[in-house]
This record gives structure tokens, C-alpha cells and sequence, in this order.
């Protein structure tokens, strides 16, 4: 089943910077979703982006889709150290499955 | 407040022995979920369910069980023939069935081996 791939696997920042997260993944989707999960806990969805779209914003996050290059990214701007957590990027595919396939996550800490 | 209920948080599994992992949802969702979450890895589907009395298998289904009785409940059962059953469980769902939407996931259930 097609998964995502998320870059890098791990990310250490300051608080204030800016943290940049990439998904790449290998055939046609219909949209791209990315998620949070906390330590222990499970996933909060963040945004959806469907394949027509380029851009979205939500609060401090943009993130990008590039259908020709098959990859997304998920830029989260003057993080914070609640911002410490796991993030995924979920494909849902074009034509088949409805339900979103799951990479493997990038870590991110924030130190304060 | 709506939301997906997992219980319970922790389970500890004996040799040979089946356990079961509650998920109770009141979104009034049609579609149900169950992953499987390795340390460091990505999740994985094991069974869903787009409506009550039916269910489809995921990605890994094999060694576990799930039913589909009423709409809020979707609970999945880790039989002795899931030889490597230590996981993080987690149980989703989505409004409709066969959508292209966002899942709502609930708190997850760490399942160990004595």
C-alpha cells in the first residue's frame, strides 16, 4: 500500500525557530493529511490538502503540495516548546482507498 | 463531550490468552478504524468497518478479530495467534463511509506480553 515518507525522521530546534518538515510519496493521491501525536497519546488531524491545492494555512502551519514532485511540507513557524511531538503525514489515494496510509513520523523537539 | 474512547489504557497479555480493546465513539461516525503503531514506525491498518455488521480486513488483520454490532462500538479482539502482539493500538473514525476525510482518533491502548 502506498505510504508517505516523512523528512527528517528527527528534528531538534530552539524555541522561536522555525521547524520545516517534508512527506514524499510515490503514486497519484487524492489528498495529503498531516497529524500530531504526543507522547503516549493518539493523533490530532492538523490539515488537509487535496490534490488541486497548493497551499494551505492554519494558524502557524502552511503547508505545501507538489503533485509533480509527489512531495508535501509542513512548516511550523515560531514554534514553541508545546509544539514538541510526533508528526505524520497520511496519503489518501486516487481511485482506490479512502483511508489514509501513514508514513513513519518526524520528531520534533522544541527546546524552551 | 464527543470524542473516541479507548479503553483500557494499558493491557497486559499472557501467553495464549485473547484480550479484547474497547473503542466507543458518540460522533455519530459511520466509519471505524484500528491501527497498529510499532515504536518508531508509522501506523498500520488492521481492520475497518464503513457500517454496523460489516468489516474489512487492513494491511495486517491476521491474528486479530473485530465486530461491528452497533454504530458507536468497534471493539477489536488480539487473538493467541498474534505471535507479536505488543503494539500501540489506536482506534479511529471518520463521518461517512467511502469519503476522502480526516480521521479522529482516540488515546490509544498499549498492549504488553507477560
Amino acid at each position: 500500500s502506498q505510504q508517505g515518507e516523512e523528512d527528517p525522521q528527527a528534528l531538534s530546534i530552539q524555541e522561536g525557530e522555525n521547524a520545516t518538515m517534508n512527506c514524499s510519496y510515490k503514486t497519484s493521491i487524492n489528498n495529503l493529511q498531516w497529524y500530531r501525536q504526543n507522547s503516549g497519546r493518539g493523533l490530532v488531524h492538523l490539515i488537509l490538502i487535496r490534490s488541486n491545492e497548493r497551499e494551505k494555512h492554519s494558524g502557524r502551519l502552511r503547508v505545501t503540495l507538489d503533485t509533480s514532485k509527489k512531495s508535501s511540507s509542513l512548516l511550523i513557524t515560531a514554534s514553541r516548546a508545546a509544539d514538541t511531538a510526533s508528526y505524520f503525514c497520511a496519503t489518501v489515494a486516487s481511485g482506490g482507498s479512502y483511508i489514509p496510509t501513514f508514513g513513519r513520523g518526524t520528531s520534533l523537539i522544541v527546546h524552551p | 463531550d464527543g470524542g473516541i474512547t479507548q479503553s483500557p489504557k494499558y493491557l497486559f497479555r499472557k501467553e495464549g490468552q485473547n484480550v479484547t480493546l474497547s473503542c466507543e465513539q458518540n460522533l455519530n461516525h459511520d466509519a471505524m478504524y484500528w491501527y497498529r503503531q510499532d515504536p518508531g514506525q508509522g501506523l498500520r491498518l488492521i481492520y475497518y468497518s464503513q457500517i454496523v455488521n460489516d468489516f474489512q480486513k487492513g494491511d495486517i488483520a491476521e491474528g486479530y478479530s473485530v465486530s461491528r454490532e452497533k454504530k458507536e462500538s468497534f471493539p477489536l479482539t488480539v487473538t493467541s495467534a498474534q505471535k507479536n502482539p505488543t503494539a500501540f493500538y489506536l482506534c479511529a473514525s471518520s463521518i461517512t463511509r467511502g469519503a476522502y476525510e480526516k480521521l479522529f482518533f482516540g488515546s490509544g491502548t498499549q498492549l504488553s506480553v507477560l
